[in-house]
């Protein structure tokens, strides 16, 4: 049981590039989140998924993208990535209940230059 | 709009002492509070919650109160211990809000041997 994977671990990209920023969850849990989280700060949702096919927008999804096809992935697009999106990520997932618990991955740094 | 805040970005204390973490919201409809722990290079991990039907939840060293006529809320951990050393997340959740959480800036704690 690996819990909430995300990749990469890290990653450059130029301002303009696009990329996707991988997530995957093993405990069948029906949501699951994308949080940036800048330094200093706490951190803010960018979108969530309450079951496959159904997503929704946080508190800043400016510049990105989500899809969710099955339970267990839901994949973060940033396009036309630029220097504000430097950040880390952390995608998260719990059962349906609305009390409980988030369990994270380990985060994807990502720096914008 | 901040709506869970930290006002200490750091606390630094003597193995064995007391750490005291504070959590200030402003939302009167957050009924359900949680702490999160982060180690570096690593997602939060759920620590500990509570219910705002309660003024207390106590599990071994970490204890959590709840002062909702002054939308406070601390986290004690007793004794604190160098592997405590880590940022502290406050994170708040209201009825409508589903399973998303709103989380503080965070307060790094340093317990020294």
């Amino acid at each position: 049981n690996a819990g909430v994977t995300q990749t990469p671990k890290f990653r450059i990209l130029k301002i303009g590039q696009s990329m996707t920023l991988q997530c995957t969850q093993d405990m069948n849990h029906n949501y699951m989140y994308w949080y940036r989280q800048d330094p200093g700060m706490g951190l803010k949702l960018i979108y969530y998924s309450v079951g496959a096919g159904i997503t929704d927008k946080g508190e800043v999804p400016n510049g990105y993208n989500v899809s969710r096809s099955t339970t267990e992935d839901f994949p973060l697009r940033l396009e036309l990535a630029a220097p504000s999106q430097t950040s880390v990520y952390f995608c998260a997932s719990s059962f349906p209940g609305g009390k409980e618990t988030q369990y994270f991955g380990p985060g994807t740094r990502l720096l914008v230059l | 709009d901040q709506q869970v805040k930290q006002n200490s970005p750091s606390l630094s204390v003597q193995e064995g002492r007391i750490s005291i973490l504070n959590c200030d919201y402003t939302n009167s409809m957050f009924d359900y509070f949680l702490w999160y722990k982060k180690y570096p290079a690593e997602g939060p991990t759920f620590l500990i919650s509570i219910s705002s039907i309660k003024d207390k939840n106590e599990d071994g060293r970490f204890t959590v109160f709840l002062n909702k006529s002054a939308k406070h809320l601390s986290l004690h951990i007793v004794p604190s211990q160098p592997g405590d050393s880590a940022v502290y997340f406050c994170a708040a959740s209201a009825p409508d809000s589903g399973s998303r959480l709103t989380f503080g800036e965070g307060t790094q704690l340093t317990v020294n041997p």
